[in-house]
C-alpha cells in the first residue's frame, strides 16, 4: 500500500509569516510529485508537477523542492496572504496512471 | 478548451437507497477519468480509473461501482448505500498522453447516506 504523509495536518499564520509543509512519499518507483490547491468551494488546481530530484519550482511567493532519494517534498509560502488560505495537497505518481493524495495541509491566514 | 462537469452536487439519500453520480469531460478525447472520494477529515482516497471506454481499474474494494460507457463519460455508482459511503467525491481527469499527469478536478459531489 503506496503511503503519502503530509503534516502539519492545520497551520494558523498570520498575515506576512512565512510557512513551510512536508510531504513524504515512498523512494521507490518514483514518477512524479504533485502539489495541488484546494480552495474552500473551489477544485483542487495544480501548482507543480516535479519530475527529477533536487528540481525546485516557483510560482510568486510560493515554491517546492524535491527529494526523490529521500522520499520527501517541502512547499514554501513566503509573505502569506489572506487569500492563501486553502488545503495544499501532495500527490504521488509511482506510474503513469494514477496519483496516490496525502491528506492535505489546513493553512488558514489571519489578517 | 477542456471542461469536467460533475452532477448533482449535492445528494442527501437513505441507506440502502442506489447512487448515481455522473461525470463528463468535454473538449478532449480519450481522457483518463478518475473517482476519488473525500472522506470527513482525510484526504483525497483513490476509488477508480479509466484509460478508456469500458476500462475500470478498482483500487479499493468497496460497496460501488464505475462505468465508462462514452469516450467522455465516468459514472459512479451503487446498489445500496451504505453510512460509510457519505463524502465528497471528485471527478477528474488528465490527458492520455499528458507527461505531467496533472489532473483537472471536477466541481465536486457531497453525498450524505442518513
Amino acid at each position: 500500500i503506496l503511503n503519502v504523509e503530509q503534516s502539519p495536518q492545520s497551520l494558523h499564520v498570520q498575515e506576512g509569516d512565512s510557512t513551510n509543509f512536508t510531504c513524504s512519499f515512498p523512494s521507490s518507483n518514483f514518477y512524479a510529485l504533485h502539489w495541488y490547491r484546494w480552495e474552500t468551494a473551489k477544485s483542487p488546481e495544480a501548482l507543480f508537477v516535479m519530475t527529477l530530484n533536487g528540481d525546485e519550482k516557483k510560482k510568486g511567493r510560493i515554491s517546492a523542492t524535491l527529494n526523490t532519494k529521500e522520499g520527501y517534498s517541502y512547499l514554501y509560502i513566503k509573505g502569506s496572504q489572506p487569500e492563501d488560505s486553502a488545503t495544499y495537497l501532495c500527490a504521488f505518481s509511482g506510474g503513469y496512471n494514477k496519483l496516490i493524495f496525502g491528506a492535505g495541509t489546513r493553512l488558514a491566514v489571519h489578517p | 478548451s477542456q471542461t469536467i462537469h460533475q452532477w448533482p452536487a449535492t445528494l442527501v439519500q437513505p441507506v440502502g437507497s442506489p447512487l448515481s453520480l455522473e461525470c463528463t469531460v468535454e473538449g478532449t478525447s480519450n481522457p483518463n477519468l478518475y473517482w476519488y472520494r473525500q472522506a470527513a477529515g482525510r484526504g483525497l482516497q483513490l476509488l477508480f480509473y479509466s484509460v478508456g471506454i469500458g476500462q475500470i481499474s478498482s483500487e479499493v474494494p468497496q460497496n460501488l461501482s464505475a462505468s465508462r460507457p462514452q469516450d467522455r463519460q465516468f459514472i459512479l455508482s451503487s446498489k445500496k448505500l451504505l453510512l460509510s459511503d457519505s463524502g465528497f467525491y471528485l471527478c477528474a481527469w488528465k490527458g492520455a498522453s499528458s507527461n505531467t499527469g496533472e489532473l483537472f478536478f471536477g466541481e465536486g459531489s457531497r453525498l450524505t447516506v442518513l
